[in-house]
């Protein structure tokens, strides 16, 4: 068990609809991470946030956006979904204190679009 | 850009010795990460990297050499539990980025046989 919550668990849902997914770091973490694993894309990064900011950007398609919370909870919005979308969805957490920036991975989200 | 290149799959006996290479090109590099991966499970972190050299942690290790591009993680006394897939990860600074982005690679099946 890294510490890191994801929830739900699974999601099934239809085209165009829209989700969102929960993750809550590790105690102590300031950075979030997102990233989306699918079977013929492997794991692309999506966000990072650091204390409620966003930090680094990577291939999150416009119709994604995250945020963190001042209780450093994060949430990943998913709108007018397409079956691509369909995939698991990990959040990591890390202290980012500068030294190993070590992520530890929740257990994930498999989002299911049909 | 970035590319990160490892091989597909790998194939050892329990109780050997099995090298993973990975190569990537980058700018503004800032670390190389190793996750282990099983199934359906999140990645588990196994080891970094960010000055050229080996970094030994038990059974595992990471060699980084940041002038090649080149990475490897050694796994020694293969044991069945070992089965899963290695990821690499490349961590790159840029202008916008504060921090960088990840990058992973498609990450290697290690496939231990009895």
């Amino acid at each position: 068990d890294s510490g890191v919550t994801q929830t739900p668990k699974h999601l099934i849902t239809a085209t165009g609809q829209r989700v969102t997914l929960r993750c809550s770091p590790r105690s102590g973490d300031l950075s979030v991470y997102w990233y989306q694993q699918s079977l013929d894309q492997g794991l692309q990064f999506l966000i990072q946030y650091y204390n409620g900011e966003e930090r680094a950007k990577g291939n999150i398609l416009e119709r994604f956006s995250a945020q963190q919370f001042p209780d450093l909870h994060s949430e990943l919005n998913l709108s007018s979904l397409e079956l691509g979308d369909s995939a698991l969805y990990f959040c990591a957490s890390s202290v980012d204190s500068g030294s190993t920036d070590t992520q530890y991975f929740g257990p994930g989200t498999r989002l299911t679009v049909l | 850009g970035q590319n990160i290149d490892q091989p597909t799959e790998m194939t050892a006996t329990e109780g050997a010795i099995v090298q993973i290479n990975c190569t990537y090109q980058t700018s503004g590099f800032n670390g190389l990460f190793w996750y282990q991966q099983h199934a359906g499970e999140a990645p588990t972190f196994l080891s970094y990297n960010v000055l050229d050299g080996l970094e030994e942690k038990g059974r595992f290790s990471s060699f980084l050499s940041r002038s090649k591009g080149y990475s490897y993680l050694l796994l020694k006394e293969l044991q069945m539990k070992d089965s899963a897939s290695y990821l690499c990860a490349v961590r790159s600074g840029g202008v916008t980025d504060s921090w960088g982005k990840f990058q992973f690679g498609a990450g290697t099946q290690v496939v231990v046989t009895p």
